[in-house]
């Protein structure tokens, strides 16, 4: 069973514009982590977050982590036509156990 | 260094047949995951190993899975008696497995299509 919802499941933005997307997930967390996703194969690790954190930053990455909510959120900011992809939350419940995904938002950013 | 690699990318198989999935971790990486994904969803473990032994079996979802690592490196994923439902992508993961190391690195996936 997948612990992770993302909201929303789909995103249609012009290039240039920001990209946010919402992870909700059960139980509580050692960390979570974001991942993108191109054509449906192998999976590029984006950003960790752990539970002790609030927010972090990465490049045009923004993540934020309300572990009270039990919810956190991706921005992407200034999008590319190259961040069309699909993204996925994953939580992990222990150090180095494995990794409880959502379902993914699949963003598409129009040229 | 060389990512995650697994082969092969694609495999057909016939429904009843046994098929094998190979990941070879990135070198010095002690933990190994497997997860599948099907269409549309996200990807959900399978089993996870720490060097030689399978720490978490809890995702395999009946014994006709099964996978191993005996050196503790290259894993095989194994399927006896394939059926449709077991069509979907398989993705390899591994991670330094040292605890503040928890970021897991993943190949490229084999995708079995079963007929």
């Amino acid at each position: 069973s997948q612990q992770g919802e993302e909201d929303p499941q789909a995103l249609s933005i012009q290039e240039g514009e920001n990209a946010t997307m919402n992870c909700s997930y059960k139980t509580s967390i050692n960390n979570l982590q974001w991942y993108r996703q191109n054509s449906g194969r192998g999976l590029v690790h984006l950003i960790l977050i752990r539970s002790n954190e609030r927010e972090k930053h990465s490049g045009r990455l923004r993540v934020t982590l309300d572990t009270s909510k039990k919810s956190s959120s991706l921005l992407i900011t200034a999008s590319r036509a190259a961040d069309t992809a699909s993204y996925f939350c994953a939580t992990d419940q222990a150090a180095g156990n494995k990794l409880t995904f959502g379902g993914g938002t699949r963003v598409l950013v129009k040229p | 260094g060389a990512g995650v690699s697994q082969t092969p990318s694609n495999k057909v198989t016939e429904k009843g047949k046994y098929v094998e999935l190979r990941c070879d971790p990135i070198s010095g990486h002690t933990a190994l995951y497997w997860y599948r994904q099907s269409l549309g969803q996200g990807p959900e473990f399978l089993i996870y190993f720490q060097g030689t032994g399978a720490a978490d079996d809890s995702g395999l979802p009946n014994d006709r899975f099964f996978a191993v690592r005996p050196e503790g490196s290259v894993s095989t994923l194994k399927i006896q008696r394939t059926e449709r439902g077991d069509s979907a992508v398989y993705l390899c993961a591994s991670s330094l497995g040292w605890p503040g190391t928890d970021t897991q690195y993943f190949g490229p996936g084999t995708r079995l299509t079963v007929l």
